[in-house]
């Protein structure tokens, strides 16, 4: 079944490390790709968004994404994690014009 | 800042009662969603629709029922509430043109308690 999936469900990381947040996906043809966050008890909101082109993606809030063709995967990354990061991290996809599929989430911690 | 609104954010319900999630967006987009949210799984299609008097099933079966009079308000309802039902739902809504496809605006979610 065309789908993405994110091998981690909950990551812990200092304050001030960097992050790295995995996605693979399986899809006939390259899908639209997004990454969206999810903080406690509110709603998702898009971080960035890949369709083609530039295989680097900037985001919102510092983050980028990098689309890799060769390993199936949309890998998010933040260099320097702040307290404020701490959500739930779904990655999505979308091959085409279809209805978008979410990921099952990757939880953040951020410790002091 | 998205402008999608959910209510109500919380609700605590008895088993068989009839209930209304209400979901309003005033960006004028055509295309709403409902998701459902349980802890630890993947968001899952409830329903859509792709504009006035249009709704369809998504990929996961629900019992609940949905309507699209107006553009900008996509309730949902369950006519008889049941533990099984106890979970987050989440109104979406996206113009889904061009490169805007997949973008999707998120309310803050209706979180519902069947006992």
């Amino acid at each position: 079944a065309q789908s993405v999936t994110q091998p981690d469900i909950h990551i812990t990381v200092s304050e001030g490390a960097s992050l790295e947040l995995r996605c693979n996906y399986s899809y006939g043809a390259t899908p639209y790709l997004f990454w969206y966050v999810q903080s406690p008890g509110q709603g998702l909101q898009l971080l960035l968004k890949y369709f083609s082109g530039d295989t680097l993606v900037q985001g919102i809030k510092g983050f980028e994404a990098e689309f890799k063709r060769s390993q199936s995967s949309f890998n998010l990354r933040k260099p320097s994690v702040h307290w404020s990061d701490a959500a739930e991290y779904f990655c999505a996809g979308a091959p085409g014009y279809q209805k978008v599929t979410f990921g099952t989430g990757t939880k953040l911690q951020v410790i002091p | 800042e998205a402008d999608i609104y959910q209510t109500p954010r919380y609700l605590v319900i008895g088993t068989g009662k009839k209930i209304t999630l209400e979901c309003s967006q005033t960006m004028g987009h055509d295309k709403m969603y409902w998701y459902q949210q349980d802890p630890g799984m993947e968001l899952h299609l409830i329903h859509y629709s792709y504009g006035v008097n249009s709704t369809e099933k998504g990929d996961l079966s629900s019992e609940s029922t949905v309507s699209r009079i107006r553009t900008e308000h996509f309730p949902l309802t369950l006519e008889s509430a049941r533990p099984s039902h106890t979970s987050q739902y989440l109104c979406a809504s996206s113009n889904g043109q061009g490169a805007n496809t997949g973008e999707l605006f998120f309310g803050e979610g209706s979180r519902l308690t069947v006992l």
